[in-house]
């Protein structure tokens, strides 16, 4: 069956240090991945997604994320986090292609920065 | 990214009564929406599958007559929650999809 692993529930990290999030995924097919943030009283927010084509991917707000096929992984990284980033973050794997894609949600990780 | 409304953004009602729920993508035409259910510090639950013109696909375990989808326009899908219970109460979150979700920012009801 489907499923997608955030191991770590909370973590904390000193505002300036790097943060790395894992997420590892079970997924029958080519997956389609996916990382949100939502932060209090916001929606989630796209952060970045990969579909194909380079496995190192960037996205918004100086995130990016690996693919790695071999360890069914897609990890989160930041090299320096800003309190702003405190937020509880999702990965997701999407099934079926196009409009129709179901996503598959990891439990998410709450992420505290300190001063 | 895409944006997409929701409203009420927070409900109260009283037990048995029914509330419904906006979700709009405002700047593209959502064939497809989605509509999720989250409980306190826990991830999103998929409740039912949206497509415009047609009738909704449910997860397994939601009530359909409970929990009714409408999507009745490319930009707008409505979720209604029939005949509401303290148990209903919950954060609901729609996202509409352009091949990615682009999510609404959630409405908060509270069933007393």
């Amino acid at each position: 069956a489907q499923s997608v692993t955030q191991p770590d529930i909370h973590i904390t990290v000193s505002e300036g240090a790097s943060l790395e999030l894992r997420c590892n995924y079970s997924y029958g097919a080519t997956p389609y991945l996916f990382w949100y943030v939502q932060s209090p009283g916001q929606g989630l927010q796209l952060l970045l997604k990969y579909f194909s084509g380079d496995t190192l991917v960037q996205g918004i707000k100086g995130f990016e994320a690996e693919f790695k096929r071999s360890q069914s992984s897609f990890n989160l990284r930041k090299p320096s986090v800003h309190w702003s980033d405190a937020a509880e973050y999702f990965c997701a794997v999407g099934k079926n292609a196009g409009n129709n894609r179901k996503l598959i949600w990891g439990l998410g990780t709450s992420l505290a920065v300190n001063p | 990214g895409a944006v997409v409304s929701q409203h009420p953004s927070r409900v109260i009602c009283k037990s048995g009564t029914s509330v419904k729920i906006e979700c709009r993508s405002l700047d593209f035409q959502a064939t497809t929406m989605f509509w999720y259910r989250q409980f306190p510090k826990q991830s999103l639950m998929l409740m039912a599958t949206s497509n415009e013109g047609s009738k909704a696909t449910y997860e397994q375990g939601v009530e359909k007559d409970k929990f009714l989808i409408n999507h009745a326009s490319l930009t707008l899908s409505t979720l209604t929650v029939t005949s509401a219970h303290p148990e209903d109460s919950s954060f609901y979150i729609c996202s509409a999809s352009g091949g990615v979700q682009y999510f609404g920012p959630g409405t908060r009801l509270l069933v007393l």
